[in-house]
């Protein structure tokens, strides 16, 4: 099945620095990777997800960037923000209609 | 858009009982509902995936007879923790995909508390 590595587990930035998390997966056949933000005692909601056919998707200060052939894929928050404080997890899917695979999250801390 | 709802939010119970929890898209249609569980401070596992009007498909390890799943409808999905005991207190939360779409989206959770 599919695997999904999630470096690192904690990040702390300044504010108006730029923060960068990097996932890896197993699966050559995965074609859908979503990011998700959470917040203390809130689910998960959906912030940028790119599919395979793609390299790049940006959306404000948020962008993804997805490298086939290393199988790995970041999430990039640019002008970081406390509220962008939450813990963000990637996930993978070998078929956009499957289940996920979630990382293990990264705990991103923005001080002001 | 693309909001799902949980009910309820939080909820205590004694041990031995049943606990019913409900998950409900409330601006589309979701063909498919997930229900994960989520301990402290660790991600998302999956429990089970539910197709409207067929039966859940439980992840291994899953006791589908403790916890019952019904996807009644294309925009209602329910959680049933039977004969509940401290080791099930955990934060349960569903998500919905709508037809012929790759994206999840969560409910808001709910936080279980055996006593």
């Amino acid at each position: 099945g599919e695997n999904v590595e999630q470096h690192p587990s904690t990040l702390s930035v300044q504010e108006g620095d730029s923060a960068v998390i990097k996932c890896t997966y197993s699966d050559s056949a995965s074609n859908y990777f979503p990011w998700y933000k959470q917040e203390l005692g809130k689910g998960p909601q959906l912030i940028i997800d790119i599919r395979s056919n793609v390299g790049e998707k940006k959306d404000q200060r948020i962008a993804v960037t997805l490298n086939k052939t290393a199988k790995h894929f970041s999430l990039h928050i640019t002008e970081t923000q406390p509220e962008d404080s939450a813990v963000y997890f990637c996930a993978a899917t070998s078929s956009g209609y499957s289940t996920l695979t979630f990382g293990k999250g990264t705990m991103l801390l923005v001080s002001p | 858009g693309a909001v799902v709802s949980q009910h309820p939010s939080w909820v205590i119970c004694k041990s031995g009982t049943s606990v019913k929890i409900e998950c409900r898209s409330l601006d589309f249609q979701a063909t498919t509902m997930f229900w994960y569980r989520q301990f402290p401070k660790q991600s998302l596992m999956l429990m089970a995936t539910s197709n409207e009007g067929s039966k859940a498909t439980y992840e291994q390890g899953v006791e589908k007879d403790k916890f019952l799943i019904n996807h009644a409808s294309l925009t209602l999905s329910t959680l049933t923790v039977t004969s509940a005991h401290p080791e099930d207190s955990s934060f349960y939360i569903c998500s919905a995909r709508p037809r012929a779409s790759y994206e999840q989206y969560f409910g808001p959770g709910t936080r279980l508390t055996v006593t």
